[in-house]
């Protein structure tokens, strides 16, 4: 199983950029990292997918650096409604299947 | 959108119950996935289904079991609940077994935050 970690908590301001690192070990090439989001009483939310060096979207880049030991989730932006519990999950080949880690979540603040 | 629904928000049951959580999918989805979350340990496995009627052990299986009669529907059973299995209970469904993909992902029901006394 892979180990995952990221940082227990983040503050940061309205309109910054605010990056979540979540550093992890045997990853492959085509491995997956995806990045979740999380407001209380509800179930997590995909954000954004890959497993390339760079992954964008609408609300969010993913990057993945060539060794592959970590994956940084970039929020462009923040707001105030950004403030959530940001999980990254990384998918590994198993054979046919593959194994599904979750880190144990980032509690992003932001603050007017 | 894809919708995930799970039977309660909010359960509570005494010790020695069986106890059961359904989700319904309406996706038409092969894949379906049961976790238990709790603080500072996030998500965690504990079942998966990639077909009706098939089942797979996750990280933490002990204590729970698993039904998937329809493709739609995904149970997680506790036989005998114990205290420690209080916990929010999450089920999530994919349209791929491998997931990755450029689209493909898992989506999450709203949860059931389950209370064993």
């Amino acid at each position: 199983l892979a180990k995952t970690t990221q940082p227990i908590s983040m503050d940061s301001y309205e309109g910054q950029e605010v990056n979540i690192t979540c550093s992890h070990n045997n990853i492959a090439t085509n491995d997956y990292i995806t990045w979740y989001q999380q407001f209380p009483s509800q179930g997590p939310r995909f954000i954004i997918q890959g497993y390339k060096t760079k992954v964008t979207n609408e609300v969010a880049s993913l990057f993945i650096p060539a060794d592959r030991k970590s994956s940084t989730l970039s929020l462009p932006r923040v707001s105030l409604s950004d403030t959530a519990v940001y999980y990254c999950l990384v998918a590994i080949s198993s054979g046919s299947a593959r194994q599904l880690t979750f880190g144990s979540g980032t509690q992003l603040t932001v603050l007017p | 959108d894809v919708k995930v629904t799970q039977s309660s928000r909010y359960l509570v049951k005494r010790t020695g119950e069986k106890v059961f959580l359904e989700c319904v999918q309406d996706m038409d989805h092969e894949n379906m996935f049961w976790y238990r979350q709790d603080p500072g340990l996030g998500l965690r496995l504990i079942y998966f289904s990639y077909d009706v009627k098939m089942k797979e052990k996750g990280d933490i299986p002990e204590g729970y079991s698993v039904s998937r009669e329809k493709k739609e529907r995904f149970s997680l059973i506790l036989e005998s609940a114990s205290t420690n299995q209080t916990s929010m209970y999450l089920c999530a469904s994919s349209s791929s077994y491998l997931l990755g993909g450029d689209t493909d992902t898992q989506y999450f029901g709203p949860g059931t935050r389950l209370t064993v006394l």
